[in-house]
């Protein structure tokens, strides 16, 4: 069965990095878009990033641009989120998504398997 | 970037009674509107994609109706397995693909 476990859950203080890993199984990884969502404590979702199910197209919300890069590797059926330049308001609980629909770059599907979700704290 | 603005953003409901949920969009995202349901400590779960299809293993008395920017999710018999919160999203055309701020259902 489909199965997404990220991983790097940590305490961080402000500035520094951290990367996140979401690990796939139960399906062809290499077909798929892959998205990242968090989501603060006792707050709403946010659309964090996707990468295109061969990596060509990326997009990042504006929250997170220039700090935050999304990635794959699909030989490893792994997807990542390099952080840099964390904030405080960064600290979230981090999911990883997979797009419905396999083969389309992104876009106009939902997203229908969510891994468990990892807490990022940013604290000094 | 396209806003979602849900309502109402709490709802309190007893077992058996009929819910609707709005959502609105900022602009026209035709029917790229897709219903999640979220319980606490869980990742959020499908529930309708493309503004009206039941997404496998949802049982019927959820349904999604709507296009262009204003959708809704109704809920025809609640069972208490269906207090949660839940959330519209848009994935209209390219990123950022929003969600709405999340409505709480409530046990009345």
């Amino acid at each position: 069965q489909v199965q997404l476990v990220e991983s790097g859950e940590g305490v961080v203080q402000p500035g520094r990095s951290l990367r996140l890993s979401c690990a796939a199984s139960g399906f062809t990884f290499s077909s798929y878009a892959m998205h990242w969502v968090r989501q603060a404590p006792g707050k709403g979702l946010e659309w964090v990033a996707v990468i295109s199910y061969d990596g060509s197209n990326k997009y990042h919300a504006d929250s997170v641009k220039g700090r935050f890069t999304i990635s794959r590797d699909n030989s490893k059926n792994t997807l990542y989120l390099q952080m840099n330049s964390l904030r405080v308001e960064d600290t979230t609980v981090y999911y990883c998504a997979r797009e419905r629909s396999p083969g389309i770059t992104f876009g106009g599907v939902p997203f229908d398997y969510w891994g468990q979700g990892t807490l990022v704290t940013v604290s000094s | 970037d396209i806003q979602m603005t849900q309502s109402p953003s709490s709802l309190s409901a007893s077992v058996g009674d009929r819910v609707t949920i709005t959502c609105r969009a900022s602009q026209s995202i035709t029917t790229y509107l897709n219903w999640y349901q979220q319980k606490p400590g869980k990742a959020p779960n499908l529930l309708i994609y493309a503004a009206s299809s039941l997404q496998s293993g949802v049982p019927s008395r959820f349904s999604g109706s709507g296009s262009g920017t204003d959708f809704t999710l109704t809920i025809s018999t609640l069972q208490p397995e269906d207090f949660a919160t839940y959330y519209c999203q848009q994935t209209y055309s390219t990123p950022p693909y929003t969600f709405g701020q999340g409505t709480k259902l409530e046990i009345k």
